[in-house]
């Protein structure tokens, strides 16, 4: 079966220190793979995807993530954390069985960054 | 641009009421997407739409109805709710498939049935 797993529900970083958020996935063939943030009563906006070519991806607010494939990760990642990074990460892959390929979501991770 | 905007965003339903939900973008994209967001589950797809008077099931249907009658709008629809039905519902919108391309996401809608 298709599926996507953030294995933390929280991580804790302090202000100033990298961040890594964790992403594995299981799917058949090539991954399409998002990460999507949320802030507090908001929508979630889109941060960054993988669907081909470089593994390191770079996206908005200054995240990366990076694909690995022999791992099946897609961590999000992110050099100096702030206080306003503080929200909801969802990863999502692409349904690679259904016809129109919607995404899986993960069940989220609650970044929190204390200054 | 308003971009995905979304009414009502509170709603209190007994059991057995119905009510609709509204959905309108005005970025001109073509698929649109309802999903339920609930505790630990992530996001869970409801239906969504290919373009203008087309609907198909998503992850989670049951209970719920969808039109697409213009573009710009998706309504979801409950017939007669159910307390398990009590969530956070957001709709989104894209270019084109939404496993590729960017899905932009409204504020929600929070839900509760007594």
């Amino acid at each position: 079966a298709q599926s996507v797993a953030q294995p933390e529900d929280q991580v804790n970083v302090a202000e100033g220190n990298p961040l890594t958020v964790k992403c594995t996935y299981s799917v058949s063939g090539n991954p399409y793979l998002f990460w999507y943030v949320q802030y507090p009563n908001r929508g979630l906006q889109f941060l960054l995807k993988y669907i081909t070519g470089d593994n390191l991806v770079k996206g908005s607010y200054g995240f990366e993530a990076e694909f690995n494939k022999s791992q099946t990760s897609f961590h999000l990642k992110k050099p100096s954390a702030l206080v306003s990074d503080s929200a909801l990460y969802f990863c999502a892959v692409r349904d690679m069985i259904g016809s129109q390929g919607n995404l899986i979501f993960g069940k989220g991770t609650k970044l929190s960054v204390k200054p | 641009n308003a971009g995905v905007t979304q009414t009502p965003k509170f709603r209190v339903l007994k059991t057995g009421q119905s009510m609709t939900l509204l959905c309108a973008q005005d970025m001109n994209h073509e698929y649109m997407y309802w999903y339920r967001q609930d505790p630990g589950m992530g996001l869970r797809l409801i239906h969504y739409s290919v373009g203008e008077g087309t609907t198909a099931k998503g992850e989670v249907p049951d209970g719920y109805n969808v039109s697409r009658l213009k573009k710009q709008n998706f309504l979801l629809g409950l017939e007669s709710a159910a307390p398990s039905q009590t969530s956070v519902y957001f709709c989104a919108s894209s270019r084109a498939l939404g496993s590729v391309n960017e899905q932009f996401f409204g504020p929600g809608t929070r839900l509760t049935v007594l």
